[in-house]
């Protein structure tokens, strides 16, 4: 398996607070990607990097913000949590080819 | 734009018998089509991968795919299933984006087919 670590794996908070997921990888790989999964609608790309400080929105990025400091740490912060965001979130990354490795997913409810 | 259709979001089969799961794709040029599957409460693990070479492509456990462009389909099959088989699986297409550093794909997901195995 790909080294890649998500924490926390699960996490409840209220409305209305923030929330940091921390992805980390030791594969020194290029892009990172943040995903979330929620029943019928497959897995949706949130926002994704191509290299340190580099990121770039997915389909939907609204109320999610990210930030890579260093090639292996990918963090995905939501300023203000919100009922809507209770979901699975999943990290992946890759290298110079297409096909992406995953986490093993951040389990989070907003209550 | 591309985009991908699983043609059922359930199908259940008797241990020992064939799977088939459909995916349809839509893609302005030649795609890389992939298959993921999702065991229950786990992360999702890489099938089977299609980038232009042999059309029928081979994965893990006994799974493969064939890549059809007349008729824009990638179903999943495999001939025999096995209890373990009983997950979710997601058939990708990969969404080509040019950015500074080359090319990199971004994975566009179906909504996904449950299979279920019977004894």
């Amino acid at each position: 398996d790909a080294g890649i670590t998500q924490s926390p794996r699960h996490k409840v908070t209220e409305t209305g607070t923030p929330v940091t997921l921390r992805c980390h990888q030791t594969e020194n790989h290029r892009y990172m990607y943040w995903y979330r999964q929620d029943p019928g609608h497959g897995l949706r790309l949130i926002h994704y990097s191509y290299g340190v400080k580099d990121t770039d929105k997915g389909e939907v990025s609204d109320g999610y913000s990210v930030s890579r400091s260093k090639t292996e740490d990918f963090l995905l912060t939501l300023e203000s949590a919100t009922s809507s965001q209770t979901s699975v979130y999943f990290c992946a990354i890759s290298g110079f080819v297409e096909e992406q490795y995953f986490g093993p997913g951040t389990r989070l409810t907003v209550t | 734009a591309q985009s991908v259709t699983q043609l059922d979001s359930h199908v259940s089969v008797s241990e020992g018998t064939p799977v088939l799961l459909r995916c349809n794709y839509s893609s302005s040029y030649s795609p890389s089509l992939f298959w993921y599957v999702q065991h229950p409460n786990k992360g999702l693990q890489l099938l089977l991968k299609y980038t232009s070479a042999a059309t029928l492509v081979k994965g893990i456990n006994g799974f493969e795919a064939e890549f059809k462009k007349s008729e824009t389909s990638f179903h999943l099959t495999k001939p025999s299933a096995h209890m373990s088989d009983a997950a979710e699986y997601f058939c990708v297409v990969s969404d080509l984006v040019i950015d500074y550093g080359g090319s990199q794909g971004n994975l566009i997901f179906g909504k996904g087919t449950k299979l279920s195995v019977k004894p």
